[in-house]
């Protein structure tokens, strides 16, 4: 069974300061990964992706890849009440056309 | 990024009867797409996989016959949950992509099912 396992959280962060998620996953030949930011009662929406090792960063967001640990992670500079919400890692699965997804974390960013 | 449109976002439905929810890609060619069911405060569950032309590919412990998944064309793939019961509520939601430019998926806004 492929999976990709995250912290449930809630996580809380301080406004302004840095949040980390991080997330894991099983199946060693995925290459694509994908977070993904679910508001309460939304469906997810696209935050990154990321396929190479190292960091990719957009605007306040980084993801961070590394294949030799599976291990991705996500920072989120600036934490702003508004980055409150559930985010979802999740990998491509190397044998089937599907993305797994994880449990989700709870970041909860304090004024 | 792409649009996936889901319709309805809503709906309300009398248990026995049957709903049908649409996934549309708007500007791009959905080869696959994905359909997902979530509980309140619980992860997204993935119910199938279907791709255009073939009959979808169900995960272990969904019902083919109850959830009918049909992906006639490269822009729209439909869930009928057939014979609906109070324990289908949930909040169902699709996603798209495109096979052949190995993007990422692009979610539909989601519907909340509420069997009465």
């Amino acid at each position: 069974q492929k999976e990709v396992e995250q912290n449930s959280g809630p996580l809380s962060v301080p406004e302004g300061a840095i949040a980390s998620l991080n997330c894991t996953y099983s199946d060693r030949g995925s290459q694509s990964f994908f977070w993904y930011r679910q508001y309460s009662g939304k469906s997810p929406e696209l935050i990154m992706f990321i396929y190479s090792n190292g960091d990719k960063e957009d605007g306040r967001f980084t993801a961070q890849l590394n294949k030799a640990s599976q291990y991705v992670s996500l920072l989120i500079r600036d934490s702003q009440p508004s980055d409150s919400a559930t985010y979802l890692c999740a990998a491509q699965d190397s044998s089937a056309s599907k993305i797994i997804f994880g449990s989700g974390t709870r970041l909860s960013i304090r004024p | 990024g792409a649009v996936v449109s889901q319709h309805p976002s809503w709906v309300i439905c009398k248990s026995g009867t049957s709903v049908k929810i649409e996934c549309r890609s708007l500007d791009f060619q959905a080869t696959t797409m994905f359909w997902y069911r979530q509980f309140p405060k619980q992860s997204l569950m993935l119910m199938a996989t279907s791709n255009e032309g073939s009959k979808a590919t169900y995960e272990q412990g969904v019902e083919k016959d109850k959830f009918l998944i049909n992906h006639a064309s490269l822009t729209l793939s439909t869930l009928t949950v057939t014979s609906a019961h109070p324990e289908d509520s949930s909040f169902y939601i699709c996603s798209a992509r495109d096979e052949g430019l190995d993007t990422e998926a692009f979610f539909g806004q989601g519907t909340r099912l509420t069997v009465v």
